[in-house]
């Protein structure tokens, strides 16, 4: 059984840069025909995915995202990234890891709350 | 992009009711449309894949219909447990993106 975790630092100042972890464990990052997604939800809000990664390294995102995301894959840690960069107070977030075929998400971590804040 | 318009946004219901949910996407999707439950403080979990298909070790009261831009999701008898807030999810492939719907907060009469 494949599961995610999520991780990274809880508290990011405004304009920096928001960088978080997914580790995966029960299973390699590479085997398989799986995306790897990171997707996030505001407090009493709805979800958002922000963008996927292939075991390729081939990437997808969110376009209101796009120009700010990068996601990246480290085969050797079976483990991905995601940086979200010149965040504001709108970031704030419980950011979740995913994965599962073309589709949907089958496995998600538990989430992370990323707080942009000075 | 295609937009997913959900409702209701909340719904209180008996146990042992009847519960739909629709989901109404701007453009044809096919059948690329997911169903997921998220109770309070834990991630989604997918309960309906492309449409109609039960994920492995869900409750067979958990049923999901339709095809094109009008889909349905439905618990055939409300339990206690099922109180949760369920989201559909397409998929478009050019490009590829994930649109979520907005949500459906249901709650225990």
């Amino acid at each position: 059984q494949v599961q995610l975790q999520e991780s990274g630092p809880g508290l990011v100042k405004p304009s920096q840069t928001l960088s978080l972890t997914c580790t995966v464990s029960g299973g390699s990052i590479s085997s398989g025909s799986y995306y790897w997604s990171w997707i996030r939800q505001p407090a009493g809000k709805g979800l958002e995915w922000i963008g996927r990664i292939y075991t390729s390294g081939s990437t997808n995102y969110n376009p209101s995202l796009k120009s700010r995301v990068t996601i990246s894959v480290d085969t050797s840690k079976n483990q991905f990234s995601l940086k979200l960069s010149s965040v504001t107070a709108a970031d704030t977030a419980v950011y979740y890891c995913a994965s599962g075929l073309d589709g949907g998400f089958d496995y998600w971590g538990q989430g992370t709350l990323v707080t942009v804040s000075s | 992009d295609i937009q997913m318009t959900q409702s209701p946004s909340s719904l209180s219901a008996s146990v042992g009711d009847r519960v739909t949910i629709t989901c109404q996407a701007s453009q044809d999707i096919s059948n690329y449309l997911n169903w997921y439950q998220q109770k309070p403080g834990k991630a989604p979990k997918l309960l309906i894949y492309d449409a109609s298909n039960l994920e492995t070790g869900v409750p067979s009261r958990f049923s999901g219909s339709g095809s094109g831009t009008d889909f349905t999701f439905t618990i055939s008898s409300l339990q206690p447990e099922d109180i949760a807030t369920y989201y559909c999810q397409q998929y478009d492939n050019l490009p590829p993106q994930y649109t979520f719907g907005q949500g459906t907060k249901l709650e225990i009469k």
